[in-house]
């Protein structure tokens, strides 16, 4: 199975800061990679998918990069709305495999 | 609008058996492989199960093979998840999730989710 591995595990920042959650998985995956917005009582919501591809409707303050085993998922103007839980996950081979979330918490 | 509805959650004793329903809308159904996700309380998201879209094909993750079935009526519109002899570590919420597909390809993501339905196995 593909271990995906998330940092932080947490971060703080302040409406209008800018974060960057790093996911490296434990092996190559090509661009097979999404990011995942989930808020507490509501469902996930997909915001990347390929690494670097912007769902449909998806602010474009939210943008993805890397491949093979080093993605990232940066937020470049954290605005009230975007405070969440956000999960990387493999689309290489099943078992897909979820990062284990990062908690973005307001600073 | 795309829309899926969970169903079926409840309370069960730990060997107990209960059937998951997703009710699809807003978009063909027999074109997207279907997927339950599920998230324990407090931790993570979880792939469960994934469901091809014509049903030829279904996935499990190591810990529900052999306990869970995945299965579709695409007559219905609808995606289903029988869970026999169900254990205390299967609490959780599951998600129904239709697979991401984009400019005619499939990117094997989740773009549309349920709200959930929430599964307790307890004595």
């Amino acid at each position: 199975d593909i271990q995906m591995t998330q940092s932080p595990s947490s971060v703080s920042a302040s409406v209008g800061g800018r974060v960057t959650i790093t996911c490296r998985a434990s092996q190559g995956i090509g661009t097979w990679l999404a990011w995942y917005q989930h808020k507490p009582g509501k469902a996930p919501k997909l915001l990347i998918y390929a690494a670097s591809s912007l769902q449909g409707g998806v602010p474009s303050r939210f943008s993805g990069s890397g491949s093979g085993t080093y993605f990232t998922l940066t937020i470049s103007s954290l605005q009230p709305e975007d405070f969440a839980t956000y999960y990387c996950q493999q689309a290489n081979s099943f078992p897909r495999t979820f990062g284990q979330g990062t908690k973005v918490e307001i600073k | 609008d795309v829309q899926v509805l969970e169903s079926g959650g409840d309370l069960v004793q730990p060997g107990g058996s209960l059937r998951l329903s997703c009710a699809a809308s807003g978009f063909t159904f027999s074109s997207y492989a279907m997927s339950w996700v599920r998230q324990a309380p407090g931790k993570g998201l979880e792939w469960v199960s994934s469901i091809s879209a014509i049903g030829a094909s279904t996935y499990y993750v190591d810990s529900v093979k052999g306990r869970f079935t995945i299965s579709r009526d695409n007559s219905k519109n609808t995606l289903y998840l029988q869970m026999n002899s169900l254990r205390v570590e299967d609490t959780a919420f599951y998600y129904c999730a239709k697979e991401g597909c984009s400019g005619g390809s499939c990117y094997k993501t989740f773009d549309n989710w349920g709200q959930g339905t929430l599964v307790t196995v307890s004595s």
